[in-house]
């Protein structure tokens, strides 16, 4: 079983839905959680991060954190089609390691 | 800054020649990651440097895959001899201490096809 599932998609919606995507771990010592975006044909960018259970907002993203469920999520208000992309979740430990486990990622279109 | 700069964004090589990727990170970053990147098993940790020292080595697929890290501003992962299922997008990344805040710079990547 790998350490971290994502749902690889592909997931289509129209412009100006909410979107949800969600990644789950097995790993009880992942302290902290991050969200990629990735491009076609470009390297992964630091989306926003969180530590603990709750959410955080940054402006129309929303990231979710459950860690009794070991289930995290980002949601996408407002959908614009410049959000297309492949979004992977990230997980570290947090022990002096600075070491990321990533998702497969998930492609993400939206349909104006 | 132009950010972690990689080297070819194209290789395509014959099934048991040599390939070498290059990486160049972004000045002042102390921790240098190498990634592979495939549909089925998205990216993984291949090694990790810090202060030019290999760290963590343990995803390095088997003795035909090494890596090194001359100085601060470059690092190369060698393939030899190179085989069809080390087809991939290669990322190097680069970063400082204190994930997450600091998070990864990726380059672009090298598409490596091996026929």
């Amino acid at each position: 079983q790998k350490e971290v599932e994502q749902d690889p998609g592909p997931l289509s919606v129209p412009e100006g839905a909410i979107v949800s995507l969600n990644c789950t771990y097995s790993n009880s010592a992942f302290q902290y959680f991050m969200w990629y975006r990735q491009y076609s044909r470009k390297g992964p960018e630091l989306l926003m991060y969180t530590y603990s259970s709750g959410n955080k907002e940054d402006g129309r993203f929303t990231a979710q954190v459950d860690k009794s469920s070991k289930y995290i999520s980002l949601f996408i208000r407002d959908s614009q089609p410049s959000d297309s992309a492949t979004y992977l979740c990230a997980m570290g430990d947090g022990f002096g390691n600075e070491k990321l486990t990533f998702g497969t990622g998930t492609r993400l279109t939206i349909i104006p | 800054d132009a950010g972690v700069i990689q080297s070819p964004r194209h290789e395509v090589t014959e099934m048991g020649q040599e390939v070498t990727l290059r990486c160049k990170p972004i000045s002042g970053h102390d921790y240098l990651f190498w990634y592979r990147q495939t549909m089925m098993r998205g990216l993984e940790l291949l090694i990790y440097f810090n202060n030019n020292v290999p760290i963590d080595d343990s995803g390095m697929p088997e003795d035909r895959f090494s890596a090194k890290m001359p100085n601060a501003s470059f690092s190369t992962l060698k393939i030899q001899p190179s085989e069809p299922r080390d087809s991939a997008v290669y990322f190097c990344a680069s970063s400082v201490q204190g994930l997450p805040r600091s998070g990864y710079t990726f380059g672009s990547g090298t598409r490596l096809t091996v026929v």
